[in-house]
């Protein structure tokens, strides 16, 4: 595709509730990244995936996070039993290979009532 | 752990002045640094980067950055600032060549542009 697109674009759910987050990287890239910017803050790092496996999920803040990307192309954020503190824009980006440059998507912001 | 701090949490100039934003990194091998624009509603667009090579890099929209290994500085500069240029701006340090891991954001800039 032309960029990176993330979908939707808004999400307001409930306290307590599941949610799923989707990224679809730049067609050929194998990097694909997902951060989490608060806001007034930079984006944070959660997750990275180098191909289908999940090469750090060091950012991951605890077990509640989950993501997935089986086909090595779009990747989808999970979230369970959503908090008030999950609220934030959830940004994903995708490099043709682990070193170059990252493009990021607009982000998907995620709000939890 | 590697990490990035940006010491301006916002910033003024007038517009035609010189721009000067600061970033210090910390990191245990040899970095790939960024700098992103991030402008309201918009998503983050890459201005530069250094991998290697000359440490005076040269950006988009008049944007350049040097990398100071003595300093772990990579720190962005513009001679002549647009109202355009008013934005959020980001630091980041990449993975290294021999270490799996990624990008580490700072906590930004803002830049705000008088008339």
């Amino acid at each position: 595709g032309a960029g990176v697109s993330q979908t939707p674009s808004n999400k307001v759910t409930e306290k307590g509730k599941y949610v799923e987050l989707r990224c679809d990287p730049i067609s050929g890239h194998t990097a694909l990244y997902w951060y989490r910017q608060s806001l007034g803050q930079g984006p944070e790092f959660l997750i990275y995936f180098q191909g289908t496996g999940a090469a750090d999920d060091s950012g991951l803040p605890n077990d509640r996070f989950f993501a997935v990307r089986p086909e090595g192309s779009v990747s989808t954020l999970k979230i369970q039993r959503t908090e008030r503190g999950d609220s934030a824009v959830y940004l994903c980006a995708s490099s043709q290979t682990k070193n170059t440059e990252a493009f990021f998507g607009q982000g998907t912001r995620l709000t939890v009532v | 752990a590697q990490s990035v701090t940006q010491p301006d949490i916002h910033i003024t100039v007038s517009e035609g002045a010189s721009l000067e934003l600061r970033c210090n990194y910390s990191y245990g091998a040899t970095p790939y640094l960024f700098w992103y624009v991030q402008s309201p509603g918009q998503g983050l667009q890459l201005l530069l980067k250094y991998f290697s090579g000359d440490t005076l890099v040269q950006g988009i929209k008049g944007f350049e950055a040097e990398f100071k290994r003595s300093q772990s500085s990579f720190n962005l500069r513009k001679p002549s600032v647009h109202w355009s240029d008013a934005a959020e701006y980001f630091c980041a340090v990449g993975p290294a060549r021999t270490v799996n891991n990624d990008m580490r954001f700072g906590a930004g800039t803002r830049l705000t542009v008088k008339p």
